[in-house]
């Protein structure tokens, strides 16, 4: 069965320094990839996509690398701050409309 | 405006029950979804309507029936409400193009249910 696992439950890391998330996936050739932020009480927000022929996606201080031989995708966030804190959600996708989400990485980012 | 709204927020009910939950987007999407999030945070779909069609009905008990009068809403009811129904539930909504990269998917605020 398809398996999506995130690195750690939970990333503690110090303001000004660059969180990276990892996305691990088994048992599925997704057609793209996504990364979301939840804050506690809220729905999810889009961040970044990448698709399966990309390298690499960049979005001011964000960063997403995706490497399907590997299975994996790292989020990366330079300079970090404070309210970067949050829950951080990779998703996968083929071309249909069937959605798969990890279990999310908890980031505080400590001033 | 909002772009993915849920009715109610919240919702406290009893073992039994019959519930239903609202969820409407202004977004011009073709495809609505419904999601569980358990006390885990695992975020597991449940179902996809299509052009008011039912197009992915994951392992879900056939006591939650997904209901779309249009486009532009997506309601759940929920029968004989258990225990293990209590979580908070996500509507999303996103513009599917067969074959093509599937626009993002817009959340809504999520109802957290609580089933005593």
């Amino acid at each position: 069965s398809q398996k999506i696992e995130q690195n750690s439950e939970a990333l503690n890391i110090q303001e000004g320094k660059t969180a990276t998330l990892t996305c691990n996936y088994t048992n599925y050739s997704p057609a793209y990839l996504q990364w979301y932020r939840q804050d506690p009480g809220r729905g999810p927000v889009f961040l970044l996509l990448i698709r399966e022929n990309e390298k690499e996606k960049r979005k001011e201080r964000l960063k997403v690398t995706f490497d399907t031989t590997l299975k994996q995708s790292l989020f990366h966030i330079t300079a970090s701050q404070p309210a970067d804190s949050a829950t951080y959600l990779c998703a996968l996708s083929d071309y249909g409309q069937n959605f798969v989400f990890g279990p999310g990485t908890r980031l505080s980012v400590l001033p | 405006d909002t772009a993915v709204s849920q009715t109610p927020k919240y919702l406290v009910t009893q073992m039994g029950n019959d519930k239903s939950i609202k969820c409407e987007q202004n977004l011009g999407h073709d495809t609505m979804y419904w999601y569980k999030q358990d006390s885990k945070k695992f975020l597991k779909i449940m179902f996809s309507y299509n052009n008011k069609e039912l197009i992915i009905n994951e392992t879900v008990p056939n006591r939650f029936s997904p209901k779309s009068p249009d486009k532009a809403h997506l309601n759940l009811h929920i029968n004989s409400l258990e225990l293990g129904d209590s979580a908070v539930y996500f509507c999303a909504s996103t513009q599917f193009r067969r074959g093509v990269s599937t626009d993002t998917q817009y959340f809504g605020p999520g109802t957290r249910l609580t089933v005593l």
